[in-house]
C-alpha cells in the first residue's frame, strides 16, 4: 500500500496562473480532505469529500475547487493563484463512521507564488 | 467553534529527558489525534486517542475527554523526536480542528 500519495511535491507559480494539485489513496477510505498549513501554523481544512462525486467547504475555502470523481482521488485547483496562497498543503483521508476516524496525511506539497 | 489549546508552544530538552505536551479543548469530542511533524515537514501518526490510555515505546497519550484534555508523554528523549507536536479533535463535525503545536527540540 503506497496510502495517501501527492503529486506534484514541489510547485512555483506566478499570480494569476492556474494549477491542479492530485491526491490519491489506495485504502478504500470513504472520507477526503485538503489542508493548507503556513509558516509556524496548524493546519486549516479548505475543502472535503464524504464520497465520491460529493465535496463540502472547511474553514479556509475562497480561491479553491476540488473535485471526487473517483473514490481514490481527490483534486484541488487554484483557478487565479495569489501570493496569499503560498502555503504547504497536506491531503488525507479516513474511513467512514459516525464520527471522523483515524487521519492519514499524505507527504505535502510546497507551493509557492510569486 | 472549538478552540483547541497546546501548552508550551516550544519546549527545549537535552537529550534522555522526559517530557509532557498538553492539549486542551474547549468543547465536547468524539475523537482526538496527536500528530509529530518532522523537520522535513512529514505528519506522522502518533496516537488516534479519543478517550483512554495508549502507550507505543517510548510515547504514551491520555486523553480524558470529560475533562477536556489530552497528555502526550515523551520518555526518554532523543534527537530524532525533534519537530512540532500536533493534537487535533473533532467536534462530531467531519473534520479536525488542529492546535496551534508544540515545538520540540532535542538536544544532543
Amino acid at each position: 500500500n503506497a496510502g495517501v500519495t501527492q503529486t506534484p511535491k514541489f510547485r512555483v507559480l506566478k499570480t494569476g496562473q492556474s494549477m491542479t494539485l492530485l491526491c490519491a489513496q489506495d485504502m478504500n477510505h470513504e472520507y477526503m480532505y485538503w489542508y493548507r498549513q503556513d509558516p509556524g501554523m496548524g493546519l486549516r481544512l479548505i475543502h472535503y469529500s464524504v464520497g465520491e462525486g460529493t465535496t463540502a467547504k472547511g474553514e479556509v475555502p475562497d480561491g479553491y475547487n476540488v473535485s471526487r470523481l473517483k473514490k481514490q482521488n481527490f483534486l484541488l485547483g487554484l483557478e487565479s493563484a495569489a501570493p496569499s496562497q503560498t502555503s504547504v498543503y497536506f491531503c488525507a483521508s479516513s474511513p467512514p463512521g459516525l464520527a471522523v476516524n483515524e487521519q492519514f496525511f499524505g507527504p505535502g506539497t510546497r507551493l509557492t507564488v510569486l | 467553534g472549538i478552540q483547541v489549546e497546546q501548552s508550551p508552544p516550544d519546549l527545549i530538552l537535552q537529550e534522555g529527558a522526559n517530557s509532557t505536551l498538553r492539549c486542551n479543548f474547549s468543547d465536547s469530542v468524539n475523537n482526538l489525534q496527536w500528530f509529530h511533524q518532522n523537520p522535513w515537514g512529514q505528519l506522522i501518526n502518533l496516537f488516534y486517542i479519543p478517550s483512554g490510555t495508549k502507550q507505543n515505546g517510548r510515547l504514551s497519550a491520555t486523553t480524558v475527554a470529560t475533562e477536556r484534555y489530552s497528555l502526550l508523554y515523551i520518555s526518554s528523549s532523543q534527537t530524532t523526536d525533534s519537530g512540532v507536536y500536533f493534537c487535533a479533535v473533532d467536534n462530531y463535525g467531519q473534520n479536525f480542528v488542529f492546535g496551534p503545536g508544540t515545538r520540540l527540540s532535542v538536544l544532543p
